[in-house]
């Protein structure tokens, strides 16, 4: 069975600090690593992983897969209120017949106060 | 407006009824997917399809049952056989085939609770 674990379930920070979520799989017919925030409603794709090494970045956003390893972290620097969201870890697999599926951890929910 | 519309936002369900909740995409997506979202949990896959009039379990159909008749359009009911309905439903669509750039985009959910 597909798992993804995601550390720590919550966190809360100051404004201004520095965090990294943890996301670590064992998955069959791993295709890539994908993270999304998730304010209210609906997920909102923030990156998708699928070569070992490579830092995808985003503002100040950023994030790395290590597939020896089988994880990724996510960094944000300088976290502002605005951060404040659930952050999910999803990863895609091929289960045949042309079909991919996620596979998400519990997510962690990130508290950013002022 | 390009995206994926679910509706309604909230539903109340009574003991014993089936309810449906809509979900409807323009982007031209072959595949969509339904998710139950718990307090505190990840998203879980209830149903989904590739191809219209297919569609296939996920971890959790026991209690739902799904239709895909249009391309546009996945409805998943949620029967009087699923005894712990209460959570946040979301839909998702996506490309089918092997680029991989395709990701699952979403909508906005239906909160679904038990009168």
């Amino acid at each position: 069975e597909d798992k993804v674990v995601q550390s720590p379930l919550s966190l809360v920070v100051h404004e201004g600090d520095t965090v990294t979520l943890n996301c670590s799989y064992e998955v069959t017919n791993f295709r890539s690593l994908l993270w999304y925030k998730q304010e209210k409603k609906a997920p909102t794709f923030l990156f998708m992983l699928t070569s070992s090494g490579i830092e995808k970045k985003s503002g100040r956003l950023s994030s790395i897969l290590d597939k020896k390893e089988l994880s990724s972290i996510l960094n944000i620097t300088a976290t502002q209120t605005g951060d404040s969201a659930i952050y999910l870890c999803a990863v895609e697999a091929y289960s045949g017949a042309g079909s991919y599926q996620l596979t998400f951890g519990k997510g962690t929910k990130l508290s950013v106060i002022p | 407006d390009g995206g994926i519309t679910q509706s309604p936002k909230y539903l109340f369900r009574k003991e014993g009824q089936n309810v449906t909740l809509s979900c409807e995409q323009n982007l031209n997506h072959d595949a969509m997917y339904w998710y139950r979202q718990d307090p505190g949990q990840g998203l879980r896959l209830i149903y989904y399809s590739q191809i219209v009039n297919d569609f296939q379990k996920g971890d959790i159909a026991e209690g739902y049952s799904v239709s895909r008749e249009k391309k546009e359009s996945f409805p998943l009911t949620v029967t009087s056989a699923q005894k712990n309905p209460t959570a946040f439903y979301l839909c998702a669509s996506r490309t089918s085939g092997a680029p991989i750039r395709n990701i699952q985009y979403f909508g906005a959910g239906t909160r679904l609770s038990v009168l």
